[in-house]
């Protein structure tokens, strides 16, 4: 089962602007993880944020998280040419208590230089 | 350097011929995964393991089995491969505390 959904689906900025993804989601949640994927690479962990928190920041990246509204968003701030790549949001179902993920299909991000 | 290891990173092989793709962490975590990624279906995951001996069925565990021996180790098993199996296979792992998965670099399978 798909739990999170990525919009847009594929987004191309110039470098130095910011790109926004956003993340929808069903089901209640522990927390919500988002990760990048360089092509055919495997996923690298950005950043984590629980079902208590609204907003976390790392480096270049904000994230927010709406539990009534069931979504997030990812926001890289000064976007560069080494920001190409896919990212997912990826839930953990709060019921199951197994640590598993269930991952969107992920947004493609394209910077151009 | 913490990190989670694959092998092969590329195979080719053919209908029924069994084959076994490695998985090992040297984080010692207790929570190891297997995903497959197809294009249009993103991530999903196959089977994964809480700790030893103790392994449960993910959303797509057909065709596919996986043992949990030793913490670090936790290799995936196809029996009898078929062509609906030619994907890139991810293996991850995570201390349950942390929650965030470490990702190997994948393994790219075509069952011909």
């Amino acid at each position: 089962s798909q739990q999170g959904e990525e919009d847009p689906q594929a987004l191309s900025i110039q470098e130095g602007e910011n790109a926004t993804m956003n993340c929808s989601y069903k089901t209640s949640i522990n927390n919500l993880q988002w990760y990048r994927q360089n092509s055919g690479r495997g996923l690298v962990h950005l950043i984590l944020i629980r079902s208590n928190e609204r907003e976390k920041h790392s480096g270049r990246l904000r994230v927010t998280l709406d539990t009534s509204k069931k979504s997030s968003s990812l926001l890289i701030t000064a976007s560069r040419a080494a920001d190409t790549a896919s990212y997912f949001c990826a839930t953990d179902e709060d019921s199951s208590n197994t640590g598993k993920l269930i991952f969107g299909q992920g947004t493609t991000l394209q910077v151009k230089p | 350097e913490a990190q989670v290891t694959q092998n092969p990173r590329y195979l080719i092989t053919v209908t029924g011929k069994k084959l076994t793709v490695t998985c090992s962490q040297n984080m010692n975590h207790e929570y190891m995964s297997w995903y497959r990624q197809d294009p249009g279906l993103g991530l999903r995951q196959i089977y994964y393991s809480m700790n030893v001996e103790v392994t449960d069925k993910g959303d797509v565990p057909e065709g596919y089995k996986v043992s949990r021996k030793e913490k670090r180790n936790f290799p995936l098993i196809l029996e009898s491969p078929s062509p609906n199996q030619t994907s890139l296979y991810f293996c991850a792992s995570s201390n349950w505390y942390q929650e965030t998965q470490y990702f190997g670099p994948g393994t790219r399978l075509l069952v011909l």
